[in-house]
């Protein structure tokens, strides 16, 4: 069965850091991972997804990367923001195409 | 174009009674899922349908918990006799196609409270 693990739980930075968040999964045997954006109160909003063949992805700001044989994937967030204050999950894609989350991490980014 | 919607947004009901959450997937997207969300915790998987078939309800956690997708779009989850455990949020999500290349896109949830 996979798990996934968030660390850390929770982050409180000052505006424009660079900060990085880890996520563990148990089996390697992923089709791809996803990392979330979840808003208080709202759903989900996909940020990234990197298939099983590559090591990494970009967008903006974000930078994830994945290293399937270590179970490990990291989300890199550059000159944080306010507004970048959120929940942010990560979920692997295993068989039937059913997502299994961490169980998060909670970012505050103080003005 | 619109995004996953789901109706109620919210549900309060009694201990016992029958609830249907509905969801509205993105247009076009073959596949759709349900999961189930508590307070402080990641979404945990329900059930994933391509097209009208269940093709993996393994996440219903007992046989009160049905869902239905007749016509390959909108689906119903359906819980029956709720119990205090179930209060939630229930998110839905839909994506192009299944096996591992899509991204799913969420809605914004049904938030259930079972007095």
């Amino acid at each position: 069965k996979q798990e996934v693990t968030q660390i850390p739980a929770a982050l409180s930075v000052p505006e424009g850091e660079n900060l990085v968040l880890n996520c563990s999964f148990t089996d390697s045997a992923i089709y791809n991972l996803q990392w979330f954006r979840q808003d208080p109160g709202k759903g989900l909003t996909s940020l990234l997804l990197i298939q099983s063949s590559q090591r990494e992805q970009t967008s903006g700001r974000l930078n994830a990367s994945l290293d399937k044989s270590s179970g490990r994937s990291t989300l890199y967030i550059a000159a944080s923001q306010p507004g970048d204050s959120a929940t942010y999950l990560c979920a692997a894609e295993t068989s039937g195409s059913r997502l299994t989350f961490g169980e998060g991490t909670q970012l505050t980014v103080n003005p | 174009g619109a995004g996953v919607s789901q109706t109620p947004s919210n549900k309060v009901t009694e201990k016992g009674k029958y609830v249907e959450l509905r969801c509205d997937p993105i247009s076009g997207h073959t596949a759709l899922y349900w999961y189930r969300q508590s307070l402080g915790q990641g979404p945990e998987f329900l059930i994933y349908f391509q097209g009208t078939g269940a093709a993996d309800d393994s996440g219903l956690p007992n046989d009160r918990f049905f869902a239905v997708r007749p016509e390959g779009s909108v689906s119903t989850l359906k819980i029956q006799r709720t119990e205090r455990g179930d209060s939630a949020v229930y998110l839905c999500a839909s994506s192009l196609f299944s096996g591992g290349t899509d991204t799913q896109y969420f809605g914004p949830g049904t938030r259930l409270t079972v007095l």
